[in-house]
């Protein structure tokens, strides 16, 4: 079954370090991408997404590049703030025929220090 | 436009007790899932519905049931509740059958004590 990998946390960087949060994931046939957000007490925000293979997702300075041969999407951001201190969830939606849930990694703790 | 909306924002039942979540989708959204959150981890799939019509359900006991109505509200039913049914429980909404994309609301805290 499809399964997601994340990087474990936590992760705890001073503000304008760069950030790069690791994801990997196993799934049939080509799957739909995402980066979800949860800031404390929340429910989860949609940050990016990316539908086929090399294409790039983008919101707020984060980044994430589909990579199908290394099955990996990995989230970076070239200067984090601290408001953007949050736990961040990699995703994969199934593909066609299937992709009516999404299957999600364990989380990642970002905290940033002024 | 709103977005997702659930209700209660927080629940304290205790064992054996019988719970209904509440959901309304975005305006225009007609696909509702739910999902399970357990502190520590990612949300975990436990069912799908798209015009009232279950669409998938996830690893979880029948305690669970769901449904949609024709406004594309949905609720979540949990029977004969556990201790480790404690989490917050997600709803999120999609626009169409086959769009992948979906959107959360704030989530329904339970306790179970």
């Amino acid at each position: 079954g499809n399964s997601v990998t994340q990087m474990e946390g936590p992760v705890t960087l001073s503000e304008e370090a760069f950030l790069t949060i690791n994801c990997t994931y196993t799934a049939t046939g080509y799957p739909s991408l995402f980066w979800y957000v949860q800031y404390p007490g929340e429910g989860l925000q949609l940050l990016l997404k990316a539908t086929k293979a090399d294409d790039k997702g983008s919101n707020k300075g984060f980044e994430a590049t589909y990579r199908k041969e290394t099955t990996s999407f990995h989230l970076e951001k070239g200067s984090v703030q601290v408001s953007d201190s949050a736990v961040y969830f990699c995703a994969l939606s199934g593909s066609r025929g299937s992709n009516y849930k999404l299957t999600f990694g364990k989380g990642t703790l970002l905290t940033v220090n002024p | 436009d709103a977005g997702v909306t659930q209700s209660p924002t927080h629940l304290i039942k205790t064992r054996g007790q019988h719970v209904t979540l509440r959901c309304s989708p975005i305006s225009g959204h007609k696909s509702v899932s739910w999902y399970q959150q357990v502190l520590g981890q990612g949300p975990q799939f436990i069912f799908q519905y798209y015009e009232k019509e279950e669409r998938g359900r996830g690893n979880f006991p029948d305690r669970f049931s769901a449904r949609q109505f024709p406004n594309y509200s949905s609720e979540l039913n949990v029977n004969a509740l556990l201790l480790g049914d404690s989490a917050l429980y997600l709803c999120a909404s999609s626009s169409a059958r086959g769009e992948e994309t979906q959107y959360f609301g704030p989530g329904t805290r339970l306790l179970v004590l």
